[in-house]
């Protein structure tokens, strides 16, 4: 059965660095999107990405944030100077349509990143 | 902004019983339906059950089933014979914005005791 694979499935960095988490989606995905989870907390939306740009992204996703689709498999995440609250698991998702038509998100494993 | 009303943070519930795990939310959009995600200790995001907006029908996956009342934008989670396995987090997420992004509620974390 196709997955959403991510990678890493844990990462530790010193704050101030600079983090790429890597995911790759469906293969015949269309949608993708980045959630993050803060440790007992609900999992929050960060942003969307469709037909090579970001459609909606939220006020957690500022500009130490960036995504991008360099080679039409990997999306990866970029957080350019981590700071101690960015700590949380990061789920990248991805779906073939709009949920009307479709339904289900697909969501990788995770990729936790704690920030010392 | 969407916002999604879990009211029941934690529930312990003797393992073959029936639960219900309650769910509000509001959304300008009402074409738009509602996810049910299961979240257990390792972590990961599985799908469970979803609930079309124009759904004739509540809908049902195996064990899991809807209670939609869409005039009261409620969908509540209904899980009979309750199993061990079922013990997790459970998020609802109804879709909004253009891409249909889901927002979570805050999770109701489900005990099952043998």
């Amino acid at each position: 059965e196709p997955e959403v694979t991510q990678t890493p499935s844990h990462q530790v960095t010193q704050m101030g660095q600079e983090v790429i988490l890597r995911c790759v989606p469906i293969s015949n995905h269309l949608y993708f999107y980045w959630y993050r989870q803060i440790l007992g907390q609900k999992v929050e939306f960060l942003v969307s990405f469709y037909n090579n740009e970001i459609s909606e992204k939220s006020e957690i996703f500022d500009d130490q944030f960036s995504v991008e689709r360099p080679d039409g498999s990997n999306f990866t995440l970029k957080i350019r100077s981590t700071k101690l609250e960015d700590s949380a698991m990061y789920f990248c998702a991805s779906r073939k349509g709009l949920p009307r038509n479709t339904g289900e998100l697909f969501f990788g494993e995770g990729s936790r990143l704690t920030v010392l | 902004a969407q916002k999604i009303t879990q009211t029941q943070p934690g529930m312990f519930v003797q393992e073959k019983e029936a639960v219900t795990l309650d769910c509000t939310y509001d959304t300008s959009d009402p074409s738009y339906g509602l996810f049910w995600y299961k979240q257990p200790s390792s972590g990961e995001m599985i799908f469970l059950i979803y609930q079309g907006s124009y759904d004739q029908q509540n809908a049902t996956e195996g064990r899991y089933s809807l209670n939609f009342q869409k005039a009261r934008k409620s969908a509540n989670l209904v899980i009979s014979a309750s199993q061990l396995g079922d013990s997790a987090m459970y998020f609802c997420a109804p879709p909004s914005g253009g891409n249909e992004k889901l927002t979570f509620g805050t999770g109701t974390r489900l005990t099952i005791i043998p």
